[in-house]
C-alpha cells in the first residue's frame, strides 16, 4: 500500500458527461501529479499540483482540468468525455517533487461508453 | 528530447530462470533520475527503484539486481530465480531534475513466469 488513495476505483459512463476523480495523497506529501495510462499512448504525465499551485503541464486535454485543495487532495475534472479517454488514471504523490520519489495510488478506471 | 526505450515488449521465462529487462533513455539533462516500477495484474504501480545519474554503483535487493550504465545509456533490470510472482508489466521511467518533476515512461515490458 502506497498510501496514496484514490477514489473511485471504477467509473463507467457515457459520452458528453463530466466526471469527477479525487485523489488523496500520502501524509506530509506535497507533491501530487496526474497520468493517464491507455493502450495506444502508454503512461502519460497529465499534470503536478505543488502545495496548492499549478506546477508543471504535461499532454492535458483542455477539456481536462486539476486542482490540489488546501487539505492537499486533488481532484481532476474530465468533461464532455469522448470513447477515447476511456483509460486508467493515476495519481501520484510526492514530498517536495524533484528528487523525491513518486508512490502511485491503485488508479481510477474511466470507461466511456 | 528525453525519451525511453523498452525494446522488450514481452518476454516469457519458467520459473527460476534469470532474466533481464533492458532500458535505455534518452536525456540531455546531466542530473536526471532513473527509475523501474511494476504493474502486476491488479493493476497498481509500484515502485521499485531510484538511482540519480551521479551514482553507478549497481544494486542488488534480494532477487532483483540494477545494472546502470551511463556510458551506454542504459538501467537495466535483472530478476534472478524468477517466480510466478514476478509475472507482471515492468516499466522503466526517466525524471529530468531541471524540467519539471515529470515521469517520462517506457512502453514497458510483459513478464510472463511459469510455473
Amino acid at each position: 500500500d502506497s498510501g496514496v488513495t484514490q477514489t473511485p476505483k471504477h467509473l463507467i459512463t457515457a459520452t458528453g458527461q463530466r466526471v469527477t476523480l479525487r485523489c488523496s495523497p500520502r501524509s506530509g506529501d506535497l507533491s501530487v501529479y496526474w497520468y493517464q495510462q491507455s493502450l495506444d499512448q502508454g503512461l502519460q504525465f497529465l499534470i503536478q499540483y505543488y502545495n496548492g499551485e499549478e506546477r508543471a503541464k504535461g499532454n492535458i486535454l483542455e477539456r481536462f482540468s486539476a486542482q490540489q485543495f488546501p487539505d492537499l487532495h486533488s481532484e481532476l475534472n474530465l468533461s464532455s468525455l469522448e470513447l477515447g479517454d476511456s483509460a486508467l488514471y493515476f495519481c501520484a504523490s510526492s514530498g517536495r517533487g524533484g528528487i523525491d520519489t513518486q508512490y502511485f495510488g491503485p488508479g481510477t478506471r474511466l470507461t466511456v461508453l | 528530447a528525453q525519451k525511453v526505450t523498452q525494446a522488450q515488449t514481452e518476454i516469457s521465462v519458467v520459473e527460476k530462470e534469470d532474466v533481464t529487462l533492458d532500458c535505455v533513455y534518452e536525456t540531455r539533462d546531466t542530473t536526471y533520475y532513473l527509475f523501474w516500477y511494476k504493474q502486476p495484474p491488479s493493476g497498481e504501480l509500484v515502485f521499485l527503484i531510484r538511482r540519480n545519474s551521479f551514482d553507478e554503483q549497481n544494486e542488488i535487493s534480494g532477487r532483483y539486481s540494477w545494472n546502470f550504465q551511463k556510458s551506454t545509456s542504459s538501467f537495466n533490470f535483472t530478476i534472478t530465480a524468477s517466480q510466478v510472482v514476478d509475472s507482471a508489466v515492468y516499466f522503466c521511467a526517466l525524471s529530468e531534475a531541471y524540467n519539471t518533476d515529470k515521469l517520462i515512461f517506457g512502453t514497458g515490458t510483459r513478464l510472463q513466469v511459469f510455473p
